[in-house]
């Protein structure tokens, strides 16, 4: 089945920095390639998603790249701001014709005034 | 926030005690998974289901079971609870395969 590896757990930056996490898999067979953030005591809500035919996608501050031949993917946050703290997550779609979804471990984000 | 209900929101329960989740949704969507979220392990999935009576394995479906009688409720069974099943469980829903999944809000169990 799919794994998913995802670095670093922690990441410290300043505010105005920039933040990148990056992940890897393991089935050529995925296609879906989300990003959720979770704040502490809340669900994981998706702030992103990307599919195998696209290579990049960006919305405002967050954008993810997408090398399928490497089988890696990245989410990249610029200016970052206080409220970007969280935990993050990366997923894969299993690849399978049920579609589960597999998640990375998390990168817990801390942004410092 | 997508129509997802997760209860009961915390509970505490004996080793050995059977113990029964449910999630319902009033979006009928086709996917819904369960999930623990565990420190140092992410969101591991247990098991999910692809349609009524459809379901199957996750990574981490060692004793847990399942049941799908409706498209609203996905209920997740511990046949007998151990203490490596205290985490938080979370309920996710998703309309298609590879879209936006939904997250209830989570059950915090503990097994004493």
């Amino acid at each position: 089945g799919e794994n998913v590896e995802q670095h670093p757990s922690t990441l410290s930056v300043q505010e105005g920095d920039s933040a990148v996490i990056k992940c890897t898999y393991s089935d050529s067979a995925s296609n879906y390639f989300p990003w959720y953030k979770q704040e502490l005591g809340k669900r994981p809500q998706l702030i992103i998603d990307i599919r195998s035919n696209v290579g990049e996608k960006k919305d405002q501050r967050i954008a993810v790249t997408l090398n399928k031949t490497a089988k890696h993917f990245s989410l990249h946050i610029t200016e970052t701001q206080p409220e970007d703290s969280a935990v993050y997550f990366c997923a894969a779609s299993s690849g399978g014709s049920q579609g589960n979804l597999i998640f990375g471990k998390g990168t817990k984000l801390s942004v410092k005034p | 926030d997508a129509g997802i209900t997760q209860s009961p929101r915390h509970k505490v329960t004996e080793t050995g005690t059977p113990v029964t989740l449910r999630c319902h949704q009033t979006e009928n969507h086709r996917y819904m998974y369960w999930y623990r979220q565990d420190p140092g392990h992410g969101l591991r999935l247990i098991h999910y289901s692809y349609g009524v009576k459809d379901t199957d394995k996750g990574e981490v479906s060692d004793g847990y079971s399942v049941s799908r009688s409706k498209t609203e409720d996905f209920l997740l069974t511990l046949e007998s609870a151990t203490s490596s099943q205290t985490s938080v469980y979370f309920c996710a829903i998703s309309e298609r395969q590879n879209t936006e999944a939904f997250f209830g809000q989570g059950t915090r169990l503990t097994v004493v």
